[in-house]
C-alpha cells in the first residue's frame, strides 16, 4: 500500500518569494509522482509528474518538482510566487502496476501574500 | 467549456433519501473514476472503471453504487443519505486505466445531507 504524506497543512509566503511544499511517500516498488493543484471551488488540475529519468520535472506556471529516492520525496518548489498560486497543492502516488489508482496526500494549503 | 461537467453542483438531502450525482466526460477517455473529499477526510479514492468495467472499488458501504450507462458517463447513485455522507464528490477520468495516465477532475458536486 502507497501512502503520502505532506507535512505542512498550512504555508503563508509573500509575493516574490519562493517556496518549497514537501511531500514524502511510502512504497516498496516502481511508483509514478504527480503534483495537482486546486482552487478554491474547483476541482483539481495537474502540475507535473515524475516517473524516470531527470529527477528534477517541470511543470506549469513556473513550479517544479525533485525527486529523491534517498529521502523517499517528490518536493514542489517555485522561484517566485503570485498571488493567483494562493490554492491547495496535493500531492498523489499511483504505483507502476499496470492499473491506475491514485493516492492522495492530505494537501498543502499555499497563501500568498500580495 | 468544461470537458468533465458534474451536475448538480450543489445538493441538499435529507437523511434516509437516495441521490444520484452525475459525470459525463468529453475528452474521449476509456477510464473514470470517483473521488470524495471532506472536512474530515482528505482526497479520498472511492471507484475506478476503465471501459465501463470495474477496476477497483474502495468504498466500504453497498449505498455508493456507481453506474455507467455510456463510456463516457459513470454516475453514483448513493442510497439511505446519512449526515456523514456530506463532502464534494469529484469525479475523474485519464485516458485509460494505466497508472502513468494524469487524472482529469470536473468541479466536484458538493453534497450536503440534513
Amino acid at each position: 500500500t502507497q501512502t503520502v504524506s505532506q507535512s505542512d497543512a498550512h504555508v503563508t509566503v509573500f509575493e516574490g518569494d519562493s517556496v518549497e511544499l514537501r511531500c514524502n511517500y511510502s512504497y516498496g516498488g516502481s511508483i509514478y509522482l504527480s503534483w495537482y493543484i486546486q482552487h478554491h471551488g474547483h476541482g483539481l488540475q495537474f502540475l507535473l509528474k515524475y516517473y524516470s529519468g531527470n529527477p528534477v520535472v517541470q511543470g506549469v506556471n513556473g513550479f517544479e518538482a525533485e525527486f529523491s529516492k534517498s529521502d523517499s520525496s517528490f518536493h514542489l518548489r517555485k522561484a517566485s510566487v503570485h498571488w493567483s498560486d494562493s490554492a491547495v497543492y496535493f500531492c498523489a502516488v499511483s504505483a507502476n502496476t499496470g492499473y491506475q489508482n491514485f493516492y492522495f496526500g492530505k494537501g498543502t494549503s499555499l497563501t500568498v501574500i500580495p | 467549456d468544461p470537458k468533465i461537467i458534474q451536475k448538480p453542483k450543489y445538493l441538499v438531502a435529507v437523511t434516509g433519501s437516495e441521490k444520484i450525482l452525475i459525470c459525463e466526460q468529453y475528452l474521449g477517455h476509456n477510464a473514470m473514476y470517483w473521488y470524495r473529499q471532506s472536512a474530515k477526510k482528505p482526497l479520498e479514492f472511492m471507484f475506478s472503471y476503465s471501459y465501463q468495467k470495474l477496476m477497483d472499488n474502495q468504498t466500504a458501504s453497498s449505498r455508493f453504487q456507481p453506474q455507467s450507462s455510456k463510456k463516457n458517463h459513470l454516475d453514483l447513485q448513493i442510497t439511505a443519505l446519512k449526515p456523514d455522507d456530506s463532502a464534494t464528490y469529484f469525479c475523474a477520468s485519464s485516458q485509460d486505466g494505466q497508472s502513468q495516465n494524469t487524472l482529469y477532475f470536473g468541479a466536484g458536486t458538493r453534497l450536503s445531507v440534513l
